[in-house]
């Protein structure tokens, strides 16, 4: 079974702050790397899917940093505001795009 | 719009009882999964499949069974219902390509099953 782990588990900023969350992932065998926003009583909807070492991708003011030889990857969010308050998904596909694991994501809380 | 559709929402069963949890999607993607969500576990893969009559099963299938007779539809059936199965259900397709194709899962609702 694949190991993918995000931290922090939670996080409450203030609006107005910038904040980073990690997600660690098997280098071996890498295919994609995936980040899903997940609001509360909805379902999960991607911000990004990355596959290249060095990506970097960017929507607004959350973007994404990717590391495929040492199996990590950031998402940051700049100037969170209350609407940014989620829990972030990452989730790793080895061996091919298909089968996706997920890691157990990281709430965020933006206060007002 | 394309979408993909979860019946029912919401069910409660008692245990030992047959569930079957429908799952239906017009994005005609290949590709089709379940997952459950529980505290502290976040999103685990219970079956998927890849096209029509393939089905694999995930890191969770024991008790559970699904069957792909079409590319739409993937419904999850639980043979006897037991009270560990109390879960989210979540449904999600992707499409099956290769080149630009990144595997972006598409998300049904979620069904919420409490076994009694």
């Amino acid at each position: 079974i694949l190991n993918v782990e995000q931290s922090p588990q939670s996080l409450h900023v203030q609006e107005g702050d910038s904040t980073n969350f990690t997600c660690s992932f098997p280098s071996s065998n890498f295919y994609a790397l995936h980040w899903y926003r997940w609001e509360t009583a909805k379902s999960p909807e991607a911000l990004f899917v990355m596959t290249l070492n060095g990506d970097e991708k960017k929507k607004g003011r959350i973007s994404a940093t990717l590391n495929t030889k040492e199996g990590y990857s950031y998402l940051y969010i700049k100037g969170s505001q209350p609407e940014d308050s989620a829990t972030y998904l990452c989730a790793f596909s080895s061996g091919g795009y298909q089968k996706v694991t997920f890691g157990t994501g990281t709430k965020l809380q933006v206060i007002p | 719009d394309a979408e993909i559709t979860q019946s029912p929402r919401h069910k409660i069963t008692e245990t030992g009882r047959q569930v079957t949890l429908a799952c239906h999607q017009t994005w005609n993607h290949n590709n089709m999964f379940w997952y459950r969500q529980d505290l502290g576990h976040g999103l685990r893969l219970i079956h998927y499949s890849y096209g029509v009559q393939d089905t694999n099963k995930g890191e969770v299938s024991d008790g559970y069974s699904v069957s792909r007779s079409n590319t739409e539809d993937l419904p999850l059936t639980l043979e006897s219902a037991a009270s560990s199965q109390t879960s989210v259900y979540f449904c999600a397709s992707s499409e099956s390509a290769a080149g630009l194709n990144t595997g972006e899962l598409f998300f049904g609702e979620g069904s919420r099953l409490t076994v009694l």
